[in-house]
Formats: structure tokens, C-alpha cells, sequence
């Protein structure tokens, strides 16, 4: 199975802070990444699909970038509402895969 | 609009079965591939399965294989998760997930929890 490895595990920031989570691949996977955010007690919620393409209705200081094995989420300028925790998630081949998880917190 | 409801947790006792069902709406339930995630109390994401939009293929995470299985009734707009051999650290919330080609697990369930304990 394809092992996603994201990092870093937790991080403090403040609003308007630009802020990068990474996921990396244990092979090849193109573009297939997808980003999710889940805030406490909700189900997560699609933001970014193949790396880099922006869900509908997400604001667009979330973006994505990456291929092959190293892949970036970033917030540009973050907002109060955007501390919670992200996943990245391998949509590559079966078994899926999801990241461990960074969980973004206020400083 | 789209809506995903599971239902079918609760307490269960180790080794017993468990079928979970997640009831769609709002959307074309028969063109679209379903996953099933959980998240253990506290932890993170873990996919489970996936049922192809007609059901004729699927696919586990390899700790559930041959315990875990996935259906789908495309008359009933209804998928489902029937759990075996159940073990502590099933415990977990279970989500369902749709998914149509390139664009992966667009819209979720708000979970169902199932609590494996004697």
C-alpha cells in the first residue's frame, strides 16, 4: 500500500499567517492528491482535488501544489475559521491512503 | 441537496457482527463510486472499503479484508457496511463518502459511532 507521510503533525499560527502543510508519497503518484479539512466533531470536507484543483465554494487562499511523491497544501492568509485539522488523502490506488493529520491551532 | 445519513451504530460486544447503512439523496445515488472512512476516538482518518457506482467491484484497506463487507442497493439509494469479527479497535466513527471519477470524496456523512466493548 502507497504510505503517506504529512507533516508536520501540529502547528501554531496566527491569523493572517501563511501557513504550508506537505504530504509526501511513498511512490509515484502523479497528481493524485486530494486535501480535506475536519474541524471538531464534523465530517471532513473536501477543499482540494489532483493536487492543485480547488473544490467549489473554497475561498482561494487555499491551494495545492506538488506531483510524483511531494505534494503542499497552503493558506495563504489565514482566517479564524480555518484552524482545524487537515489530511491529505492518496486517491493514486487501492488500498487508500490518508496522511496522519496536522492539526493547526491558534498561537 | 445532497445529503448522506448514516445510521446502524452502537454498542456492540467483541466478535459480534454489525451492518451499517448509509441512506443517499439529492443526487444521482447509481453514478457515483461509495467509500466508507472512520476515525478511531482521538485519531485520524482511516479509509475502508469502496463499491464501484454498479457493485460490481470492490476493494478493503487490508486490516478488513475477509471481515468487512460492502454492498450497495442502487433501488434503495442505500449503502452499506456489515462488520464481523469485531474487534476493540473497530471502535471508531464510520463515515460514508461519494465519489465520481477525479473528483474524490466530494460530500460525507456525518458519521455513525460503533463502540466495540463487553
Amino acid at each position: 500500500a502507497i504510505q503517506m507521510t504529512q507533516s508536520p503533525s501540529s502547528l501554531s499560527a496566527s491569523v493572517r499567517d501563511r501557513v504550508t502543510i506537505n504530504c509526501r508519497a511513498s511512490q509515484d503518484i502523479r497528481d493524485a492528491v486530494a486535501w480535506f479539512q475536519q474541524k471538531p466533531g464534523k465530517a471532513p470536507k473536501l477543499l482540494i482535488y489532483a493536487a492543485s484543483t480547488l473544490e467549489t465554494g473554497v475561498p482561494s487562499r487555499f491551494s495545492g501544489s506538488g506531483s510524483g511523491t511531494d505534494f503542499t497544501l497552503t493558506i495563504s492568509r489565514l482566517q479564524p475559521e480555518d484552524f482545524a485539522t487537515y489530511y491529505c488523502l492518496q486517491d493514486h490506488s487501492y488500498p487508500r491512503t490518508f496522511g496522519q493529520g496536522t492539526k493547526l491551532e491558534v498561537k | 441537496q445532497v445529503q448522506l445519513v448514516e445510521s446502524g451504530g452502537g454498542v456492540v460486544h467483541p466478535g459480534r457482527s454489525l451492518r451499517l447503512s448509509c441512506a443517499a439523496s439529492g443526487f444521482s445515488f447509481s453514478n457515483y463510486a461509495m467509500h466508507w472512512v472512520r476515525q478511531a476516538p482521538g485519531k485520524g482518518l482511516e479509509w475502508v472499503a469502496v463499491i464501484s457506482y454498479d457493485g460490481t467491484k470492490y476493494y478493503y484497506a487490508d486490516s478488513m479484508k475477509g471481515r468487512f463487507t460492502i454492498s450497495r442497493d442502487n433501488s434503495k439509494n442505500t449503502l452499506y457496511l456489515e462488520m464481523s469479527s469485531l474487534r476493540g479497535e473497530d471502535t471508531a466513527v464510520y463515515y460514508c463518502a461519494r465519489e465520481m471519477l477525479g473528483l474524490p470524496l466530494d460530500s460525507w456523512g456525518q458519521g455513525t459511532l460503533v463502540t466495540v466493548s463487553s
